[in-house]
């Protein structure tokens, strides 16, 4: 069925380092791709976006670019910030109308 | 401007006592609906999902239910909660379309004890 890989967490990085969070999904159909934020004690907010492929979603400094070719969405920033700590989703949209969300990859960012 | 509100914010119940979540959506009409639930440590995972009033969907075999008695209003309920109850638990809305994702609410956290 429809699925999406995470990388493991928790990563840990210094302050202005670059992140790199990994997410691959199953090539059936052609998902729109999500990327959400979940910070300590709130709900899921969305970070990003890609609908077709090649699209590059971004916001607050972090991209994500849909490629097609290797079924992956990949989140990136060039340099992490203490308040970027929280949990990552990753999460396709399929034609069923319901999003497939990644275990989650949490992030913790030192000072 | 479409906003989505969940209440409780936190819950403490006993085993085998009654739940009853509530989530409403603002600011838009025929959205479909989600419960879903986050365990400690653990990824989401899709309990319900609606369509419209009074179809309910349920992902994963359990003793919740969901229902929909009005267009923007989604109650998630238990006859007896279960420690295994325990979690997280977030609703969200979406508009139809594949460019559109879910808004999610601020959830509830409940704990069985």
């Amino acid at each position: 069925g429809d699925s999406v890989t995470q990388m493991e967490g928790p990563v840990t990085l210094s302050e202005e380092a670059f992140l790199t969070i990994n997410c691959t999904y199953t090539a059936t159909g052609y998902p729109s791709l999500f990327w959400y934020v979940q910070y300590p004690g709130e709900g899921l907010q969305l970070l990003l976006k890609a609908t077709k492929a090649d699209d590059k979603g971004s916001n607050k400094g972090f991209e994500a670019t849909y490629r097609k070719e290797t079924t992956s969405f990949h989140l990136e920033k060039g340099s992490v910030q203490v308040s970027d700590s929280a949990v990552y989703f990753c999460a396709p949209l399929y034609n069923t109308d319901k999003l497939i969300f990644g275990t989650g990859t949490r992030l913790q960012v030192f000072p | 401007s479409q906003t989505i509100h969940q209440w409780p914010a936190t819950l403490v119940q006993p085993v085998g006592s009654p739940l009853s979540l509530e989530c409403t959506v603002e600011g838009t009409s025929n959205p479909n609906l989600y419960w879903y639930r986050q365990a400690a440590g653990r990824g989401l995972q899709l309990l319900f999902y609606s369509v419209g009033i009074g179809q309910i969907s349920s992902e994963v075999p359990q003793n919740l239910s969901a229902s929909r008695p009005q267009d923007r209003q989604f109650i998630l309920s238990s006859k007896k909660l279960l420690l295994s109850d325990s979690g997280f638990y977030l609703c969200a809305w979406r508009t139809r379309g594949q460019n559109y994702g879910y808004t999610f609410g601020s959830g509830t956290r409940l704990t069985v004890v």
